[in-house]
């Protein structure tokens, strides 16, 4: 059974910092991995889908990494800003079109 | 225009009754899913539309019925509200294609079981 695992459960870093969301699952045959963004009251926003037989996608300032192997994604982002500030979802995807989701990473970045 | 709306926003009740929450799309997708949020942040998923035609039923009590009257709708209906069924329910869409697995989430209805 698929788990998905994020660390940490919360991070506080100044503005203009660089940072990195982890993401771990426990069974390497995927069919992609998606992150979202969750802003209260607003929903969830897909912000970068990697297909299994890719290693990277990059939009803007973030960029999701992929190793299957390991069962690992990162979300990088830089340049982080106060608008940044946010939970960060790592959800996995099988063949099924089904999402199995982490709890997420709360992020604030202080002005 | 909101690709995905969900009502209402936010709905307090007994235990006991009997509530809807509504969620519409207005992206021509086929494929509708509401999912459920607990009190930990883990989203799970509970029903799939394609089409107006259930795919995904996972282990959901059977006082949840989702009903889907076109493929732009898709309502969930709960019965006998438990004090556990508090939680955010999430509706989100996708198009049938191949290998599309991008979803379009609502915005959440919070449901408070008193």
């Amino acid at each position: 059974k698929q788990e998905v695992t994020q660390i940490p459960a919360a991070l506080s870093v100044p503005e203009g910092e660089n940072l990195v969301l982890n993401c771990s699952f426990t069974d390497s045959a995927i069919y992609n991995l998606q992150w979202f963004r969750q802003d209260p009251g607003k929903g969830l926003t897909s912000l970068l889908l990697i297909q299994s037989s890719q290693r990277e996608q990059t939009s803007g300032r973030l960029n999701a990494s992929l190793d299957k192997s390991s069962g690992r994604s990162t979300l990088y982002i830089a340049a982080s800003q106060p608008g940044d500030s946010a939970t960060y979802l790592c959800a996995v995807g099988d063949s099924n079109y089904q999402l199995i989701w982490g709890a997420g990473t709360k992020l604030i970045i202080k002005p | 225009d909101t690709a995905v709306s969900q009502t209402p926003k936010y709905l307090v009740t007994q235990m006991g009754n009997d509530k809807s929450i509504k969620c519409e799309q207005n992206l021509g997708h086929d494929t509708m899913y509401w999912y459920k949020q607990d009190s930990k942040k883990f989203l799970k998923i509970m029903f799939s539309y394609n089409n107006k035609e259930l795919i995904i039923n996972e282990t959901v009590p059977n006082r949840f019925s989702p009903k889907s009257p076109d493929k732009a709708h898709l309502n969930l209906h709960i019965n006998s509200l438990e004090l556990g069924d508090s939680a955010v329910y999430f509706c989100a869409s996708r198009p049938h294609i191949s290998g599309a697995n991008v979803l379009t989430f609502g915005a959440g209805s919070r449901l408070t079981v008193l």
